[in-house]
């Protein structure tokens, strides 16, 4: 159980495009979900939490307007890289909770290589 | 300070060894501890949840958290090559967000 699915799973774009990532649970309805970023040889960061029907919450440092979150339903939410630029080259991963709260601990996707060229 | 510490490594160890993992904090909040394995390129597996101090096992994985001293150990026994990976602790307080560790690389050589 607690399977987190990604897709795709590493994307090359030219600078300038926009780029759609899906993030889905598998087996469980997941209320919260979460996206980071994780550069080579570094820890994830934590870009934003994104919850069911409402506004994603953004972590300091991060463009709402560049990296769009949608959480349409209970095992669906995206994250939309607009205009991007080779600066956005990154891994970009996805969780989502199971339950409704941090108790449950977070599951997360196989990730999403993104190549801006 | 970082609110997570964790040695980076590379930590190398022959197969059949016992691995210990550790990491401190900062915030004495932190409730809920938890350790993520994460293979290259991919994402990061939960392996072990704790709340709260005490131990818990699971096969070849010990997850150890000492509160007062704001410290947690992950002990993997008869350690194996396919046990080579980065190892990421992760711990939040009364919320959903996570706080990591920048991760330890181990090696377990043949």
């Amino acid at each position: 159980g607690a399977v987190v699915s990604q897709h795709p799973s590493w994307v090359i774009c030219k600078s300038g495009t926009s780029v759609k990532i899906e993030c889905r649970s598998l087996d469980f309805q997941a209320t919260t979900m979460f996206w980071y970023r994780q550069f080579p040889k570094q820890s994830l960061m934590l870009m934003a939490t994104s919850n069911e029907g409402s506004k994603a919450t953004y972590e300091q440092g991060v463009e709402k307007d560049k990296f769009l979150i949608n959480h349409a339903s209970l095992t669906l939410s995206t994250l939309t890289v607009t205009s991007a630029h080779p600066e956005d080259s990154s891994f970009y991963i996805c969780s989502a909770q199971q339950g409704t709260s941090g108790r449950s601990g977070q599951f997360f996707g196989p990730g999403t290589r993104l190549t801006v060229l | 300070q970082k609110e997570v510490e964790q040695d980076p490594g590379p930590l190398s160890v022959p197969e059949g060894a016992i691995v210990s993992l550790n990491c401190t904090y900062s915030n004495s909040a932190f409730q809920y501890f938890m350790w993520y394995r994460q293979y290259s390129r991919k994402g990061p597996e939960l392996l072990m949840y704790t709340y709260s101090s005490g131990n818990k096992e699971d096969g070849r994985f010990t997850a150890q958290v000492d509160k007062s001293s704001k410290y947690i150990s992950l002990f993997i026994r008869d350690s194996q090559p396919s046990d080579s990976a980065t190892y990421l602790c992760a711990m939040s307080a009364n919320t959903d967000k996570l706080i990591f560790g920048t991760g330890t690389r181990l090696q377990v050589f043949p």
